[in-house]
This record gives C-alpha cells, sequence and structure tokens, in this order.
C-alpha cells in the first residue's frame, strides 16, 4: 500500500509562478524525502527533511513538515520550464526493529511548467 | 544518474523468457534496491539488498530474482513467471551511513512482446 500521497496528481501553471505540491502519509516516520523524474529518466533526490524539523529551504525549494496533521508540502518559487517533471514524495518509517533501509514512495505529481 | 549504470536502457522480451537486468555503482555504497514503474504510478520495491550476500523480499518480489556476490553489482531477473512484466525498472543504491537518501539509475524500460 501507497504510505505517501501525493496532491494534486497533476499541476499546470506559467513560468514564473509558485508550484506547491502535497504528501500525505499514514504512520509515523523518520524522515520525508522528495524526488523529482524528468520523463523516462530515473529519480533525482531534492531535499529530506527530518520528522523533527518543521521546515526547509534549498534554492527555489521550500518544504514543510506537519507531523500532528502527517503531510508535507513542496513549494517551488519562479518556476521555469525546466522544472517540468514528476514529483514523489517518500517516507522512511519508524521501524521497531531498528535501521530502516527502505522508502515508499507516492504516485507523485506531474508538474507543467508553461513557458 | 550519476555513479549508477542500468544496462540496457531498453530490452524486448518474447513471452516465456528470462532477461536479466544489469545495475552497477560505483559509490561505494552498501544498501542496493530494484523497483517496478509503471505509467502513472509511484515505485513499488522488488527486491533490496543491504549487504553483500544478503538480499530481501520487497512488496513485489514474485516472478523476480536478484543476486549480490560483489557490492557494486546487484543484477535483477525477470522471470517467466512475472505475469506482467512490462513496466519501467530503477535501481538505487543508498550509503548506509546517510538518511536514506536513494541515489538513481537511469532505468531499464521492459517490453514483452
Amino acid at each position: 500500500s501507497q504510505q505517501g500521497e501525493e496532491d494534486p496528481q497533476a499541476l499546470s501553471i506559467q513560468e514564473g509562478e509558485n508550484a506547491t505540491m502535497n504528501c500525505s502519509y499514514k504512520t509515523s516516520i523518520n524522515n520525508l524525502q522528495w524526488y523529482r523524474q524528468n520523463s523516462g529518466r530515473g529519480l533525482v533526490h531534492l531535499i529530506l527533511i527530518r520528522s523533527n524539523e518543521r521546515e526547509k529551504h534549498s534554492g527555489r525549494l521550500r518544504v514543510t513538515l506537519d507531523t500532528s496533521k502527517k503531510s508535507s508540502s513542496l513549494l517551488i518559487t519562479a518556476s521555469r520550464a525546466a522544472d517540468t517533471a514528476s514529483y514523489f514524495c517518500a517516507t522512511d518509517i519508524t521501524n521497531s526493529g531498528g535501521s530502516n533501509y527502505k522508502l515508499t514512495f507516492g504516485k507523485g505529481t506531474l508538474l507543467t511548467v508553461n513557458p | 544518474d550519476g555513479g549508477i549504470t542500468q544496462s540496457p536502457k531498453y530490452l524486448f522480451r518474447k513471452e516465456g523468457q528470462n532477461v536479466t537486468l544489469s545495475c552497477e555503482q560505483n559509490l561505494n555504497h552498501d544498501a542496493m534496491y530494484w523497483y517496478r514503474q509503471d505509467p502513472g504510478q509511484g515505485l513499488r520495491l522488488i527486491y533490496y539488498s543491504q549487504i553483500v550476500n544478503d538480499f530481501q523480499k520487497g512488496d513485489i518480489a514474485e516472478g523476480y530474482s536478484v543476486s549480490r556476490e560483489k557490492k557494486e553489482s546487484f543484477p535483477l531477473t525477470v522471470t517467466s513467471a512475472q505475469k506482467n512484466p512490462t513496466a519501467f525498472y530503477l535501481c538505487a543504491s543508498k550509503d548506509s551511513a546517510s538518511y536514506n537518501e536513494q541515489f538513481f539509475g537511469p532505468g531499464t524500460r521492459l517490453t514483452v512482446l
């Protein structure tokens, strides 16, 4: 079953606008990560936010995490046509057995930035 | 994609044939993973390996097999028992000291004819 679910499934904006994508999850996590995938390519890690962090920035990316609501958001500011891609959240689930090497991915948000 | 290579990029298989997908990494990572991605879907974990000579089933291991004889290599065999193998296959690796950030290869697209 999917631990993370992104919303919306698809988002189309104009260049220069901001894009916001959301991710909800069901169980306690160690951290939450966001990945980007260009069509037909592998995933690229964007940013990781730990369960004790509330906000993190990296360039034009801003990620928030609300563990009480089990949700995260990814904001891309001043979007560019090159930002067109699918964006996935991935959760590292708290495991009582110790280190957890597995990530669980959502289905992704397809972002289209029109020039 | 840096540091992880997958081959071939495209693979065509006839029904009833086994095929092996290659994944090699030069990042000195201990853990390696195989995922399957179907159109419009997220990634589903097939197998993973935390250390050489050890591997674990993921969520959809049926019809697949792996080996981990070398740290840098984690080949995936799609057997004839896999009923619907047409998909995009992604390999990833992770440093055991990191917070589970995974590095992905460019993928192999497998099509059954």
